[in-house]
This record gives structure tokens, C-alpha cells and sequence, in this order.
């Protein structure tokens, strides 16, 4: 089954642990995103990676860091989390990479299941 | 950057009626608007999307206008049913990719019974 795995899903942390937020894909997807999602803010983009070792800032990378050394993985880590980091992360890949690519089903974005993470 | 705006906040509509929800967009480069739809619990998923090259793409009950010189856009859903409440998002991209897509705020859509 086509889909994007992210582990793990409930998280309870305190501040200052480093941890790290698992995201895969078996989809051959180029692009992959870090999402999270907080009340009436609505999906806000973190990191995002084009292809392997391509990855860049979205609208909100403060506190986060990411990688994509394989093409199927690409995880969020939160180096030092503070209580501000509390919120529904959201994983996503797309076929696309090539600006352009209007081919179907090019853009669609696949979602993982979410992490929900509290930091005390 | 880009800025979507995107109202209501909150829909009520009774079971039958219509619903819409309009989305404005501010860089006028911006070319591609997916919308999303997220059930209580679940991820979001793609409902149906639009290029700027079209002003009006229908699926069965949903449809989604865009005026490209206005920078907004609508989802419609007609008939609604209870499985439609759901929240919404709009988003809006530049240049066919999801690289940089930005999404709006969401809607929660209830449909009453």
C-alpha cells in the first residue's frame, strides 16, 4: 500500500530533549514536507526537500532541523523543544520536484498520519 | 511570500443545503489551489484542485471557481451530507509545484442532520 509512515504518533517530551520524528514514503516520491498544524493557524510548512541531500527552509524552520540522505526518508529533528513546538506534526510527500510538472497526480500531496507532540 | 486568506473560520449548513468557502491569495504568480479536506482525526487529502489556465473544475457534488484577476477562489460543495463535515484548507502554489504551497487557515464545515 502506497502510503507515508510517520513514528511517533503521540509524543510527551520536556523541554530541552532532543528528539527525533520519523517520516518514510515507498512511493519513489522526489518531494517531501514538514507540516504542523496548530488551532485557526491552519498547515504551516517547516522544512521541505526536492531530492536527496536537496533540502529548504519553509515558513516556520525555527527550532527544527531536517535531512534527506535517502530518498524515501526524511526526518524532523527537534534539537532543544520548547513548550512553543507543541503541535500536530503532518509529514507529506509529492511526486513532483520539477517546477512545472503538470503531469497528474503530480502535485497531489500525501499525508502521513500525523505526531502529535506536547512539550512540558 | 505568499498570504492565503481563507473565511469563514466555522460553517453551519443543514443537510441538503450548500456550502462555500472562499479563499484570497496574494502573489499573483501563484498558479495552482488544491483544496483539502482533513476528518476529524484524519490526515488531510486532497479533494479536487484547479490551475490558473481554468476558471471552473467540477467533481459530482464539489467545484471550485477561480478569478485569477480578483486573486480568490471558492469551493462549492452542493447537497451537502453529514460525511462532508470535515475541515477545509485552501491552499495556493506557484508554478504547478507544491514546493512552496501555502495553505489558508481552514474551515470547519458542519452539515446538520
Amino acid at each position: 500500500e502506497a502510503q507515508v509512515t510517520q513514528n511517533p504518533r503521540y509524543l510527551i517530551t520536556v523541554t530541552g530533549k532532543k528528539l527525533t520524528v520519523t517520516c518514510s514514503q515507498n512511493m519513489n516520491h522526489e518531494y517531501m514536507s514538514w507540516y504542523r498544524q496548530d488551532p485557526g493557524l491552519g498547515l504551516r510548512q517547516i522544512y521541505y526537500s526536492m531530492n536527496v541531500e536537496v533540502t529548504d527552509k519553509g515558513d516556520v524552520p525555527e527550532g527544527y532541523k531536517v535531512s534527506r540522505k535517502e530518498k524515501r526518508n526524511f526526518p524532523l529533528i527537534l534539537e532543544s523543544p520548547s513548550p512553543n513546538q507543541t503541535s500536530l506534526y503532518f509529514c507529506a510527500s509529492s511526486r513532483s520536484r520539477a517546477l512545472g510538472d503538470r503531469g497528474p497526480g503530480a502535485n497531489v500531496l500525501t499525508f502521513g498520519a500525523g505526531s502529535r507532540l506536547t512539550v512540558l | 511570500g505568499e498570504n492565503v486568506e481563507q473565511h469563514p473560520s466555522t460553517l453551519s449548513v443543514q443537510e441538503g443545503d450548500s456550502a462555500v468557502i472562499k479563499c484570497t491569495y496574494s502573489d499573483s504568480a501563484s498558479n495552482y489551489f488544491p483544496w483539502y479536506k482533513q476528518e476529524l482525526g484524519k490526515r488531510p487529502q486532497l479533494i479536487i484542485d484547479i490551475r490558473s489556465n481554468v476558471g471552473e473544475k467540477k467533481d459530482q457534488r464539489i467545484a471550485v471557481t477561480l478569478n485569477k484577476t480578483a486573486k480568490h477562489f471558492s469551493l462549492h460543495i452542493t447537497e451537502t451530507q453529514p460525511e462532508d463535515s470535515a475541515v477545509y484548507f485552501c491552499a495556493a502554489s506557484k508554478a504547478g509545484s507544491a514546493r512552496q504551497l501555502t495553505f489558508g487557515s481552514g474551515t470547519q464545515l458542519t452539515v446538520l442532520p
